[in-house]
């Protein structure tokens, strides 16, 4: 069936180095979308991307959608300890499937 | 606010104990969903609904009722819980299937079956 996979799993950086999660997809998506859950909360819509190749930032968040439309990345540049949380991707194909997330943690 | 509300957040009950966790949302959105959260599996989908009295299978949709009598009402029944239905659920709702313009989930219920 349809899959969205999501690496790393875990992810431990330092307050101040950059963090990538990579979102990947075995079908065609129509579009991708990306949350951020924080420990104890949930998820939290963040944005949405829809054309090949496009690129969108939100401060020090930088979102990209392959040219293929099956792959998808997250970089968060410069890491503060509110920066804490797992990160989902959910690919749209008809439906929304959800990646396994990555946690990341961040060391002050 | 334009909000889900989820109840119980947390509950814990017994084995055979029939439940319901309700979920309501203020956005007049078609479509809602349940998702159940854990750990290294990420967000499963329950059921789903397009609109109302339309639902659907998702992906682990055993042991679980839903019904989607009103537009802003989405119930999750568990007839009969088991410790393996011991989870943290989420219901979502959206302008549709797709997620266009994203989900606004509810903020969860934790549930523990003993």
């Amino acid at each position: 069936g349809q899959q969205v996979m999501q690496i790393p799993q875990y992810q431990h950086v330092q307050e101040g180095e950059d963090f990538t999660t990579y979102c990947n997809s075995s079908t065609t998506l129509s579009n991708i979308q990306w949350y951020k859950q924080r420990p104890g909360g949930h998820p939290v819509f963040l944005i949405q991307l829809v054309k090949s190749g496009e690129v969108k930032k939100q401060k020090r968040l930088t979102f990209q959608f392959g040219e293929a439309k099956k792959n998808s990345s997250l970089h968060i540049t410069a890491t503060q300890t509110t920066d804490v949380g797992t990160y989902f991707c959910a690919g749209a194909t008809g439906k929304l499937i959800f990646g396994q997330g990555t946690t990341l943690q961040v060391k002050p | 606010e334009a909000q889900v509300t989820q109840n119980p957040r947390y509950l814990i009950t017994v084995t055979g104990k029939k439940l319901t966790v309700t979920c309501s949302q203020n956005m007049n959105h078609e479509y809602m969903s349940w998702y159940r959260q854990d750990p290294g599996l990420g967000l499963r989908q329950i059921y789903y609904s397009m609109n109302v009295e339309v639902t659907d299978k998702g992906d682990v949709p055993e042991g679980y009722k839903v019904s989607r009598k009103e537009k802003r009402n989405f119930p999750l029944i568990l007839e009969s819980p088991s410790p393996n239905q011991t989870s943290l659920y989420f219901c979502a709702s959206s302008l549709e299937k797709g997620g266009g313009y994203g989900y606004t989930f509810g903020s969860g219920t934790r549930l523990t079956v003993v």
